[in-house]
């Protein structure tokens, strides 16, 4: 079975651009997380969705949203990227929620 | 608040020698608990969670609610246990992890 596919692996763009990123989950897992990775701050949650509902938000601004499709991929936005948002963003997915959750390889995210 | 505590960033150990990472947590409620790993260049992945009760690789933890804590421990430490390990707890019926800020454990030869 393929893991939780992240891409790209690694995007650098300019304060101001918007970015997308795609996450593919395990097949047949329902539920899938975003989580946002920084030497200061550690690992802090940003979204939850299952069943293309968001069922869970982290502590960020608005500029950062998310969706899910109906085979389940996810995707998250960031509009208007300031330097710190300067990051490696994990995606993780499970079978259905409260099961054990199986992580990506990340996107590094670098702002100039 | 809800809240994951590691308080040692690095702890270094000799081969064979025993290993307790410390984790204490604060929520309101009954959390569940788990030990996150990630080895050099590979991926984060789970390794305990409370519920299971049962050993990996030889690490065991314990729930303490009235201390609120979720220790890993190995009596034995191997070198490929060297890695990065976060505590981290979830609520009911739900994928949110709140996360510890890590502990790197070096276990030298």
């Amino acid at each position: 079975k393929a893991g939780v596919t992240q891409t790209p692996r690694y995007l650098i763009k300019t304060r101001g651009q918007q970015v997308t990123l795609s996450c593919s989950p395990i097949s047949g897992h329902r539920s899938v997380s975003w989580y946002q990775q920084t030497p200061g701050q550690g690992l802090q949650f940003l979204f939850e969705y299952f069943s293309e509902t968001q069922r869970n938000k982290g502590n960020f601004p608005g500029r950062f949203s998310g969706r899910q499709f109906s085979n389940s991929r996810s995707e998250m936005n960031v509009s208007t990227l300031e330097l710190g948002d300067s990051a490696l963003y994990l995606c993780a997915s499970s079978l259905d929620r409260g099961q054990p959750q199986h992580f990506g390889d990340g996107t590094r995210l670098s702002i100039l | 608040a809800q809240r994951v505590t590691q308080p040692e960033k690095l702890l270094s150990v000799f081969k064979g020698a025993p290993v307790e990472l410390k984790c204490n947590y604060s929520y309101s409620g009954s959390p569940e608990l788990f030990w996150y790993v990630q080895y050099s260049r590979q991926r984060l992945q789970l390794l305990l969670r409370h519920i299971s009760r049962e050993s990996i690789k030889g690490f065991t933890a314990d729930l303490n609610k009235g201390e609120t804590s979720f220790h890993l421990k190995k009596p034995f430490a191997q070198e490929e246990d060297s890695a990065m390990y976060y505590c981290a707890l979830s609520g009911f019926n739900t994928d949110k992890l709140i996360f510890g800020t890590g502990t790197r454990l070096q276990v030298f030869p």
